[in-house]
C-alpha cells in the first residue's frame, strides 16, 4: 500500500533552516507528482509547492517563492523541502501528497512533520 | 485566484441524520473539485474527486455533486466516525490549487 511518511520537522528560530524529508514506498515514486501542504495550527490547507515525476518542473506558492525548495531523488524514493529564511508564518504541520495524476488532486498523504518557527 | 468558500463553518447533525456540505468556487472550476475528510491529529483523507466519484474505499453514503461554481458534499447517513472537518479543493486552476477553508461536522 502506498505510504508517505514525513520527517524533519522541528524547532528553528526565525531565519533559520530545516529540510524536511517524505520517504515514499508502495509505488513506483519515479512515476508521479508530489507536492507540499502545510496546515497552521487550528487553520486550514495551504498548497506550498509542486515537483513533477522527473523534477523538471516545479511551482510555489507566492508565500514561500524565493525562500522554500523541493527537490525529489528518485533512486531514493525520496521528496525533500529545502526551508530558509523561516518566519513565524511558516509554523505549520508540513504534509507531503502524492498527485493522482498531471493537474489533479491529492491522492495519499503522509501524516505530516510540525515545523515550529519561534525565538 | 480562484476563492473556495465553504458553508457552513459548522453544522451539527445527529447520528442517523443527512448532513449537507456546501462548497462555493469564486469563478468556475468545471467538475475539477476534490472533497477531503480531515479527523483531529491525522492527515486529510481523499473522499471525492472530479465534483462526484467516490475515491477507493469510500463509503457509498458519501456523495458528491455540483459544477463550475456550486458544489455540495453529501453524507446520507451520518455515522459515528463522519464527525471530522472536511475541506472542498479546486484543481482547475493549476497548480496553485486552493482549498476551502473548511466545515467542520460535530455530532448534535
Amino acid at each position: 500500500q502506498v505510504q508517505l511518511v514525513e520527517s524533519g520537522g522541528g524547532l528553528v528560530k526565525p531565519g533559520g533552516s530545516l529540510r524536511l524529508s517524505c520517504a515514499a514506498s508502495g509505488f513506483t515514486f519515479s512515476d508521479y507528482y508530489m507536492s507540499w501542504i502545510r496546515q497552521a495550527p487550528g487553520k486550514g490547507l495551504e498548497w506550498v509547492s509542486y515537483i513533477s515525476s522527473s523534477g523538471s518542473t516545479i511551482y510555489y506558492a507566492d508565500s514561500v517563492k524565493g525562500r522554500f525548495t523541493i527537490s525529489r531523488d528518485n533512486a531514493k524514493n525520496s521528496l525533500y523541502l529545502q526551508m530558509n529564511s523561516l518566519r513565524a508564518e511558516d509554523t505549520a504541520v508540513y504534509y507531503c501528497a502524492r498527485e493522482a495524476a498531471a493537474r489533479s488532486y491529492f491522492q495519499h498523504w503522509g501524516q505530516g512533520t510540525l515545523v515550529t518557527v519561534s525565538s | 485566484e480562484i476563492v473556495m468558500t465553504q458553508s457552513p463553518a459548522t453544522l451539527s447533525v445527529s447520528p442517523g441524520e443527512r448532513a449537507t456540505l456546501s462548497c462555493r468556487a469564486s469563478q468556475s472550476v468545471s467538475s475539477n473539485l476534490a472533497w477531503y475528510q480531515q479527523k483531529p491529529g491525522q492527515a486529510p483523507r481523499l473522499l471525492i474527486y472530479g465534483a462526484s466519484t467516490r475515491a477507493t474505499g469510500i463509503p457509498a453514503r458519501f456523495s458528491g455533486s455540483g459544477s463550475g461554481t456550486e458544489f455540495t458534499l453529501t453524507i446520507s447517513s451520518l455515522q459515528s466516525e463522519d464527525f471530522a472537518v472536511y475541506y472542498c479543493q479546486q484543481y482547475n486552476n493549476w497548480p496553485r490549487r486552493g482549498f476551502g477553508q473548511g466545515t467542520k461536522l460535530e455530532i448534535k
